[in-house]
């Protein structure tokens, strides 16, 4: 079964620092890797999709990077802004039309 | 586009009644959609897979009785909370999924059972 864990649970951080979230998967066999925010009480946001045949995606101030064979993925955030605070949750899926399996997140606080 | 539509965004029912939750996919067909519950602080846990047309399939430890699930048509599914109690009370989101434009979700519904 795969299990997707993400690290720092949480993180707090001051405005303009640029920060790494990570994300581990225990089955390299996945068909692609999704990186999501989600404000409080809020659905899900899709930040970045990356396909299991690519190495990264980048958006804006955000890229994310995938190692399949290590089973790892890590989402960058350039001059992080207060208006970033929010989860952020990695989700995998095992094939085409499958669920997705997430991590429980990394909350991140950025203060003014 | 790849957006989805979910409805009620919060509902509050007594305890034994029963809630539906409709999540239509706007611009495209979804033949299969997730449904999923995310309890305070937890990431989110997969109830059922939704596919057109036939039977819904549940997760491991997800009453199929309890939650059911009816997607009648290629934009819309709908699960329903049967006899709800307090403990069902959760955030429940769906989502659908679309060629090159990954897994969309729904906005979520707080479902408060009192």
């Amino acid at each position: 079964k795969q299990e997707v864990t993400q690290i720092p649970a949480a993180l707090s951080v001051p405005e303009g620092e640029n920060l790494v979230l990570n994300c581990s998967f225990t089955d390299s066999a996945i068909y692609n890797l999704q990186w999501f925010r989600q404000d409080p009480g809020k659905g899900l946001t899709s930040l970045l999709l990356i396909q299991s045949s690519q190495r990264e995606q980048t958006s804006g101030r955000l890229n994310a990077s995938l190692d399949k064979s290590s089973g790892r993925s890590t989402l960058y955030i350039a001059a992080s802004q207060p208006g970033d605070s929010a989860t952020y949750l990695c989700a995998v899926s095992g094939d085409s039309g499958y669920a997705l399996n997430f991590g429980k997140g990394t909350s991140l606080l950025v203060t003014p | 586009g790849a957006v989805v539509s979910q409805h009620p965004s919060r509902v509050i029912c007594k305890s034994g009644t029963s809630v539906k939750i409709e999540c239509r996919s706007l611009d495209f067909q979804a033949t299969t959609m997730f449904w999923y519950r995310q309890f305070p602080k937890q990431s989110l846990m997969l109830m059922a897979t939704s596919n057109e047309g036939s039977k819904a399939t549940y997760e491991q430890g997800v009453e199929k009785d309890k939650f059911l699930i009816n997607h009648a048509s290629l934009t819309l599914s709908t699960l329903t909370v049967t006899s709800a109690h307090p403990e069902d009370s959760s955030f429940y989101i769906c989502s659908a999924v679309r060629k090159s434009y990954g897994y969309t979700f729904g906005s979520g519904t707080r479902l408060t059972v009192v």
